[in-house]
């Protein structure tokens, strides 16, 4: 079974502050990694995809670990905008359009 | 930016009844996708489609459903008797395709709520 484990959280942190979350996955074919950003009730929305050699972007940074399949994303100095659930996302398998395979969701809230 | 759109927002239905869901998705598109979310649980896929038929479906996807391109620009989804299990948020999506390995994003629209009585 392909599954996509994370923490559900919520993670409750001031502003400013570095916050990290991890996420495992199940399914060795997987070969594209993402994070999703999910506002209440809404659509979930690409923040950024994660690359072998690790990525950043902006305040955001994205781990990924092969071998042990585990993912992580980093959020430095966080802002209250940042106030989410965040997504992890694995392809089902190597080939376009392939589904995507959600883990449950981490929810952050940053306050003032 | 371009974007994914569905109709309606909303939809409240009886159980039993048959409800279709509409979805444009972007125009240079080429793969369309539906997924779920029941509420408070993690987004789940349904079906996959591209070149007018399906190319992957998930086990929830079973004969209750249905997709369809009816023109060049709608992509729809139909429950044909609804349960009350049915309730939940359908979300559609689409990617161009073209990137290696998957790659590609998928773009999704904003969602119909569904509610089955």
């Amino acid at each position: 079974r392909k599954e996509v484990e994370q923490d559900p959280g919520p993670f409750n942190v001031p502003e400013g502050a570095t916050v990290a979350f991890n996420c495992t996955y199940s399914n060795s074919a997987s070969q594209s990694f993402f994070w999703y950003r999910q506002d209440c009730r809404k659509e979930p929305k690409l923040l950024m995809s994660v690359y072998s050699s690790g990525n950043e972007d902006g305040r955001f940074t994205a781990q990924l670990n092969r071998a042990s399949q585990y993912i992580s994303l980093l959020i430095r100095d966080s802002k209250l905008s940042d106030s989410a659930t965040y997504l992890c996302v694995v392809n089902s398998h190597n080939q376009a359009g392939t589904a995507l395979i959600f883990g449950k969701g981490t929810t952050l809230s940053v306050s003032s | 930016e371009p974007e994914v759109t569905q109709t309606p927002s909303h939809q409240v239905t009886q159980m039993g009844q048959e409800v279709i869901l509409r979805c444009v998705p972007i125009s240079n598109h080429l793969y369309f996708y539906w997924y779920r979310q029941i509420l408070g649980q993690k987004v789940e896929f349904l079906v996959s489609f591209y070149n007018n038929e399906i190319s992957e479906k998930s086990e929830i996807f079973d004969d209750q459903f249905s997709v369809e391109r009816p023109d060049g620009s709608n992509f729809t989804l139909k429950i044909r008797s609804t349960k009350l299990e049915d309730s939940a948020m359908y979300f559609c999506a689409s990617t161009t395709g073209g990137a290696l390995f998957g790659q590609e994003t998928q773009y999704f629209g904003p969602g119909t709520r569904l509610l089955v009585l």
